[in-house]
């Protein structure tokens, strides 16, 4: 199994739709976890961190399940410019201190 | 402020060549890396470091080595390059937090295509 899993998609909707994405992970000691967005032949930026409470940026939120060990990424209203891989990230300890692990990757396209 | 700057953007190499891609970051980040992302299989991380001086070896480590002689560069060497090696290379760096070993936001560079023929 892998450490860090994604739907790979491609999620296609119309503009304005509500659209939501899951990442699972394995181990249950990890502690920071971030999505990011990745356009085409681009590099990953971040979107945003994903903290217990869970936490909103807009249009865009996010939600940590530590019981089910995943994390959400929730997109309301869908813009064209929304059109690209999200990618899920998450720290998970190791000796000596943390490791970050990558998921996959979701890919969206967002149609008019 | 340039952020993370990679050279070249694009290399095409001979099997057993060799090569060097270069990053820097002016964000003075103790932590550096250097990831690999091929199709389906997300990023992959190659080495690491928390500073000048100090690096390791992340998942996918054989066929490249690293330096850190400064705290803003932080190159890659390709021994003797192989097909295998064909890949998009990004660079990145974070803020560093040694009493816990974490890290959080990294910032990345634009990438390198590496096609080794």
């Amino acid at each position: 199994r892998k450490e860090v899993e994604q739907d790979p998609g491609p999620f296609n909707v119309p503009e304005g739709a509500t659209v939501a994405f899951n990442c699972t992970y394995s181990n249950s000691a990890s502690q920071s976890f971030f999505w990011y967005r990745q356009d085409c032949r681009k590099e990953p930026k971040l979107l945003m961190s994903v903290y217990s409470s869970g936490n909103e940026d807009g249009r865009f939120t996010a939600q940590l399940n530590r019981a089910s060990q995943y994390i959400s990424l929730l997109i309301r209203d869908s813009k064209l410019s929304d059109s690209a891989t999200y990618l899920c990230v998450v720290n998970s300890p190791r000796t000596g201190g943390f490791k970050t692990i990558f998921g996959a990757g979701t890919r969206l396209f967002v149609k008019a | 402020n340039a952020g993370v700057t990679q050279t070249p953007k694009f290399q095409v190499l001979k099997t057993g060549q060799s090569m060097t891609l270069q990053c820097a970051q002016d964000m003075n980040h103790e932590y550096m890396s250097w990831y690999r992302q091929d199709p389906g299989m997300g990023l992959r991380l190659i080495h690491y470091s928390v500073g000048a001086g100090i690096t390791d070896q992340g998942e996918v480590p054989n066929g490249y080595n690293v330096s850190r002689s400064t705290t803003e560069d932080f190159p890659l060497r390709l021994l003797s390059a192989a097909p295998s090696q064909t890949s998009v290379y990004f660079c990145a760096s974070s803020k560093y937090f040694p009493g816990t070993g974490n890290i959080y936001e990294q910032y990345f560079g634009p990438g390198t295509r590496l096609t080794v023929t």
